[in-house]
């Protein structure tokens, strides 16, 4: 199984709201990772975890605030959003081995619009 | 800075006709090259991918061919179809000395476009 799930598939928000996303994945992966992707154009990485701990945070606006409660779950907290922020959010996870890149695997995405 | 460029941006080809997509990249520490095919409104799927000690890898419809010392790469779709039309996304990764936790370096994505 080669899965990854996102919840909700699509969020609509004010810029005053807080909201979560969600991602899961039980491949045993151990990075995960959030993107923001607008359309037309590629992934932006934001954030990475490896082995549950913050290790890539590409400047991300701290209205984003990433959390992984467990080797499985990932979410995006969101909060006083902008509307330059809607855009589709990903999740990826790979198996996180020790020297070789490996294969990233995307989940579905939220879709996310901010008002 | 654009690491991996991928041209063209966009692409039309007839059903039954070849799709050829082509990337470069400059840094020689990239050593994984995967292609994702991505629908409207889904996340990328990983297509095919390849690594530099080969020239080509083939999975049905769809070749990889590579040349290391050009530093390019290029995915071509045999017997193209309408459910082929899809944006694709080149990538590059470098190797993993756990600092780079297996980023994926994009290039700006082919629209592809089959016509029936």
């Amino acid at each position: 199984d080669t899965e990854v799930t996102q919840t909700p598939k699509h969020l609509v928000m004010g810029m005053t709201n807080k909201k979560s996303l969600k991602c899961e994945q039980h491949m045993g992966h151990r990075a995960m990772y959030w993107y923001k992707q607008k359309a037309k154009k590629p992934p932006e990485l934001m954030f990475v975890y490896s082995y549950e701990k913050l290790s890539i945070n590409e400047s991300v606006p701290s209205r984003f605030s990433p959390e992984c409660p467990n080797s499985s779950l990932l979410n995006l907290h969101l909060h006083a959003l902008q509307p330059e922020d809607s855009a589709l959010y990903l999740c990826a996870s790979i198996q996180g081995g020790p020297l070789r890149t490996e294969t990233q695997y995307f989940g579905p995405g939220t879709r996310l619009l901010v008002l | 800075q654009q690491q991996v460029k991928q041209s063209p941006q966009s692409l039309i080809v007839q059903k039954g006709g070849i799709s050829i997509i082509n990337c470069a990249y400059e840094n020689t520490a990239f050593d994984y090259f995967p292609w994702y095919q991505q629908f409207p409104g889904k996340g990328p799927a990983l297509l095919i991918a390849i690594r530099p000690d080969v020239s080509e890898k083939k999975e049905g419809r769809f070749t990889i061919s590579f040349n290391k010392s050009a530093k390019q790469f290029s995915l071509h779709i045999m017997d193209s179809q309408p459910g082929d039309s899809a944006t694709y996304f080149c990538a590059a990764s470098p190797f993993d000395r756990g600092s780079t936790l297996g980023r994926l370096y994009f290039g700006r994505g082919t629209q592809l476009t089959v016509w029936p």
